[in-house]
């Protein structure tokens, strides 16, 4: 039961490249998060979903684009990557909005 | 649009004490509230909920929260702590509208004195 899958774990890019982060849930879930860690600042949502085909923006969606072409899967793309994007970035799911979120791992991005 | 706020960016107690940690959040209904912690390089678990009813909630490891709706708090209560409390405390606040947004407070952390 893997529960909520964020790949990468790390990343390290240079300023103006592009990548995209991959989170896959396999519990069926309707709505996904993404959000940012920083440093006093906690948990920040950048963009979420919640349905297949839909997104929507979060507090901090500038510099970043999402989608969910699949019920299980919510990217979320860095199209010219600035040093201010360096940070810790979870994706969670739930099956409802009431509901208890699950949250992967992390992808720590360092943009240099 | 909903906010959450925890004023308390660190706090110490001994292990063995007693523990609270404030969260005041702001939003035109009552909201869906959560506390979430983070162990170090972890991603989050879920402490407990409050939807309705029982402004009392219980939740894992012994923790509680009071639904204070005359003040826009739920804060998080412990009766005695225990040095794997050490963590990173959130608060959330999830919108009761078709959007369900889940919004994060800055976080607290806690450090436990042996």
């Amino acid at each position: 039961n893997a529960g909520v899958t964020q790949t990468p774990k790390f990343r390290v890019l240079k300023t103006g490249q592009s990548m995209t982060l991959l989170c896959a849930q396999d519990m069926n879930h309707e709505y996904m998060y993404w959000y940012r860690q920083d440093p006093g600042m906690g948990l920040r949502l950048i963009h979420y979903s919640v349905g297949e085909g839909t997104t929507a923006k979060g507090e901090v969606p500038d510099g970043y684009n999402v989608s969910r072409l699949k019920k299980q899967n919510f990217l979320l793309g860095l199209e010219s990557a600035a040093p201010s994007q360096t940070s810790v970035y979870f994706c969670a799911s739930s099956w409802a909005g009431q509901d208890r979120a699950f949250f992967g791992q992390g992808t720590r991005l360092t943009v240099v | 649009a909903q906010s959450v706020t925890q004023p308390d960016i660190h706090i110490t107690v001994s292990e063995g004490a007693s523990l609270e940690l404030r969260c005041n959040y702001s939003y035109g209904a009552t909201p869906y509230l959560f506390w979430y912690v983070q162990s170090p390089g972890q991603g989050l678990q879920l402490l407990l909920k409050y939807f309705s009813g029982d402004t009392l909630v219980q939740g894992i490891k012994g923790f509680e929260a009071e639904f204070k709706r005359s003040q826009s708090s739920f804060n998080l209560r412990k009766p005695s702590v225990h040095w794997s409390d050490a963590a990173e405390y959130f608060c959330a606040v999830g919108a009761k509208d078709s959007s369900y947004k889940l919004i994060f407070g800055s976080g607290t952390r806690l450090l436990v004195r042996p």
